[in-house]
Order: C-alpha cells, then structure tokens, then sequence
C-alpha cells in the first residue's frame, strides 16, 4: 500500500525551529519528487516546497524561502522539512504529498498531516 | 493573496449537478493543466480530477472537469450527501513557478 506518514509536529516558540519529516512506503521513493503543503485550521491549501527525486533541485514557496529547507534521503525513505525562525503564520497542518500514478503536479498520494503549532 | 479564484460556497439538493468555478490567468490555467482536489472534514484532501478531465481510478463517473481558456470548472451530478466538503482546484503557474491552489469552495448538500 502506498503511504505517506509525517512526524515531528508541535508546540514551538515563535523564533524557534522544528524539523519535520515524511516516512514513505509502498513506492519506489527515489523516482519521485516530493512535495510539501500546508494548511491554516479553516483555512485554504498553501504549497510549501518541494524536491525533485534526487535532492538535486528545490522548490520553495515566498512566504517561506529563507527560513525553511527541503531535503530528502533516498536510502531511508524519507523527506524533511527544515523550519527555522517561525511565525505565527506558520501554524498549520502539513502535509507532505506525491504524484504517483497521475501526472507530475497532481497529488494522488497524501499523508495525514503534522499539526505545527507557533505560541509563546 | 490566491491567483486562482473559486466561489467560497456552492450548495444543492441530493440529486442535483452543481459546478464549481475556478478563474485564473494566462500563466496558470491559460497554459497550464488544472486539477481538482476534494478535502471531506478532518482529511487530507484527495485527488478528484487531473489534467483538466481525467478522473483517478476509484472516483466515481458522476465528478468532471473541464477547462476553456483561463478557466476552468469541475460538476458534480447525481449529488449526494457525502459529496458535502471542500474543493480545491491547483495549477502549475508560470510567474511563481510554482504550484498554486484555489481559496477553496465549500460544498453544502441541503
């Protein structure tokens, strides 16, 4: 079964940093890229960043660049969010996400999101 | 600010179609794929429609889409109580060069 599992969600202080990661499954991990995108509580999609399948290039959305870093390791299957100096308006649920078996942008395959809560 | 523009409700009664609207520009859906995304309360959302019509295997006949210059569009007929959620239309855009989402339209099934 293809699957997708984040961790490493939470409570930060504003300022602070967090790493999050995405276990993968069920697929051939290193032929893919990978992408974040996050989501407000009530509140619309946002894509975050992506990776293509072999680190070599990077995606990262403006609200985000500068302070958040993707990367992956192929030999674990799994893919990182790196996030430093955040915001309030960081808070959210994040959900890591590939297409498999449609076409290059079009998410078919999502995990079940990490809630990133920002407060003091 | 979204660049892709969508209704932020929709609504109909069990039975009806209803289409839900999503406007872009000519560096998204002018010349790019759209695809369309349903998020039921609580989940992550799935993948409806990509590449304007092409539906994945498991969804059901009665969700298409449909795309004419720099709009597009995705109908549901035959609707139906579970139906009721949040759908999101995406498309790569070539200003960003990124992908984009839509703010989202709230389907209620009265």
């Amino acid at each position: 079964e293809v699957q997708l599992v984040e961790s490493g969600g939470g409570l930060v202080q504003p300022g602070g940093s967090l790493r999050l990661s995405c276990a993968a499954s069920g697929f051939t991990f290193s032929n893919y890229a990978m992408h974040w995108v996050r989501q407000v509580p009530g509140k619309g999609l946002e894509y975050v960043s992506a990776v293509r399948s072999n680190g070599g290039s990077t995606f990262y959305a403006k609200s985000v660049k500068g302070r958040f870093s993707i990367s992956r390791d192929n030999s674990k299957n799994t893919l990182y969010l790196q996030m430093d100096s955040l915001r309030a308006e960081d808070m959210a649920v994040y959900y890591c996400a590939v297409a498999v078996g449609a076409t290059l942008d079009a998410f078919d395959v999502w995990g079940l999101g990490t809630m990133v809560t920002v407060s003091s | 600010q979204t660049v892709l523009t969508q209704p932020p409700s929709a609504s109909g009664t069990p039975g009806q179609r209803v289409t839900i609207s999503c406007s872009g520009s000519s560096s998204n859906i002018g010349s790019h794929t759209v695809h369309w995304y349903q998020q039921l309360p609580g989940t992550a959302p799935k993948l409806l429609i990509y590449s304007n019509v092409q539906r994945p295997s498991g969804v059901p006949d009665r969700f298409s889409g449909s795309k004419s210059g720099t709009s597009a569009s995705l109908a549901i007929s035959g609707l139906r109580s579970e139906d009721e959620a949040d759908y999101y239309c995406s498309s790569w855009d070539s200003n960003l060069l990124g992908l984009t989402f839509g703010g989202g339209t709230k389907l209620t099934v009265l």
